[in-house]
């Protein structure tokens, strides 16, 4: 089974809209970290934001909020107020255990254009 | 401050060949991880470098090999490489001794194989 799906290959938000990209995630691991990251064509995978699997709140930096629907295994991104610059490619992904080292596991992404 | 930087930033090879790609992490940072990214996929864990030692391996052949220096930076050889290996191959550098969430990434290295 996929530890990530992201089911929207592709998505389009016209410019200062709010955006939703979806992630759902499978775990029978009780400590889990999600995460959102922004790749623009360049290649660096951008952090945006991290939900911790026991954290009460959902986790807000600046633009971006992460939607965590435990019971559901749901992460979705929610963009406020898109801006041109947001267009990329953007991957949830997951690391199980409590270890910061253990590896990511990464959905197929899904690819946001910014309308002007 | 220098994020994590890789070399070279993009490499053409032959079906066959070896290659050795290299990895700076961030400074303060001693864990080295390496990720395969097909086009149009996610990146795909390929192993992780602590202490200078293999620490985990994700689901690639022994092709694939790698190493870590006393100043944490790293390396990832490909031997008899494959059309299939033609990917974008990304580094990513944390530490294992801060709660460090996030794993900062390098802007990878695109490797064509023809």
């Amino acid at each position: 089974a996929q530890k990530i799906t992201q089911t929207q290959p592709g998505m389009f938000v016209q410019e200062k809209e709010a955006v939703t990209l979806d992630c759902t995630y499978d775990t029978s691991d009780p400590s889990y970290g999600l995460f959102w990251y922004k790749q623009p064509s360049s290649g660096e995978m951008i952090f945006l934001i991290y939900q911790g699997s026991y954290d009460q709140q959902n986790a807000t930096e600046g633009r971006y909020s992460l939607n965590f629907q435990k019971a559901r295994k749901s992460a979705n991104l929610v963009i406020s107020a898109s801006q041109l610059g947001d267009s990329a490619m953007y991957f949830c992904a997951m690391r199980e255990g409590p270890n910061t080292g253990n590896q990511f596991y990464f959905g197929t992404g899904t690819s946001l254009t910014v309308i002007p | 401050d220098a994020g994590v930087t890789q070399s070279p930033t993009h490499l053409i090879k032959t079906r066959g060949q070896q290659v050795t790609l290299r990895c700076s992490p961030k400074s303060g940072h001693d864990t080295v991880s390496w990720y395969q990214q097909a086009l149009g996929q996610g990146p795909q864990f390929i192993f992780q470098y602590y202490e200078e030692e293999e620490r985990q391996r994700g689901n690639f052949p022994d092709r694939f090999s790698g190493h870590q220096f006393p100043n944490y930076s790293s390396e990832l050889n490909v031997n008899a490489l494959l059309l299939g290996d033609s990917a974008l191959y990304l580094c990513a550098s944390s530490s294992a001794g801060q709660a460090s969430r996030e794993a900062f990434f390098g802007q990878g290295t695109r490797l064509t194989v023809v």
